[in-house]
């Protein structure tokens, strides 16, 4: 089955730039999305179609992709950007549907 | 504003059944592809299952094919998981989500609170 690969944890002081990686093999042809979740709330989508901030996202917030690999940075991560963050994409054949295992983002 | 209203999650026996509901409003429900996800205690998001905007496409996971269903009436903008032969691993919080866009897009976008379905005996 497919599988998108996350780091468990990402650790940044306030004001630093937080990195969290997605990978994939089918993410060359399929675009990325991004959640966050805070604690005990459901999840937000941050990043939509690798790159696109939906409304109402702050503009700190921003993914890339490039190859098997796809990347949410939020620049001068605040407090409140703790939180559980997942990728998620499709297979190949678009058919199956994945969310990476969520990577814990503390900001202290 | 797009709302998502899950309800009919429980307590139920390992190998039962149970329906969860959705109830949406803010949009046209019809034009939109809806999707169940849902998150065992502690744990991360699993996708469940998805169902296109007008029902004739459904999509499963393979640890809930062949037990689950999906389904939708978009004359009561309503999306519906019929779960037969639970077992303890089913155990989660169900979220439903609206696609992120229109057409042929099943990403989630909106996202419903959530119900708790147990199961244990």
């Amino acid at each position: 089955s497919y599988e998108l690969t996350q780091p468990p944890s990402v650790s940044v002081s306030p004001g630093q730039t937080a990195r969290i990686t997605c990978s994939g093999d089918a993410l060359p042809k399929k675009y990325v999305y991004w959640y966050q979740q805070k604690s005990g709330q459901a999840p937000v989508l941050v990043i939509s179609e690798d790159s696109k901030r939906p409304s109402g996202i702050p503009e700190r917030f921003s993914g890339s992709s490039s190859g098997t690999m796809a990347t949410l940075t939020i620049s001068g991560a605040q407090v409140e950007d703790e939180a559980d963050y997942y990728c998620y994409s499709t297979d190949s054949s678009g058919n199956h549907r994945v969310f990476g295992g969520g990577t814990k983002l503390t900001v202290l | 504003e797009v709302q998502l209203v899950e309800s009919g999650g429980g307590l139920v026996q390992p190998g039962g059944s149970l329906r969860l509901s959705c109830a949406a409003s803010g949009f046209t429900f019809s034009s939109y592809a809806m999707s169940w996800v849902r998150q065992a205690p502690g744990k991360g998001l699993e996708w469940v299952s998805a169902i296109s905007g007008s029902g004739d496409s459904t999509f499963y996971a393979d640890s809930v094919k062949g037990r689950f269903t999906i389904s939708r009436d978009n004359s009561k903008n309503t999306l519906y998981l019929r779960m037969n032969g639970l077992r303890a691993e089913d155990t989660a919080v169900y979220y439903c989500a609206k696609a992120y866009c229109g057409g042929d897009c099943y990403s989630p976008g909106d996202w419903g609170q959530g119900t708790l379905v147990t199961v244990s005996s």
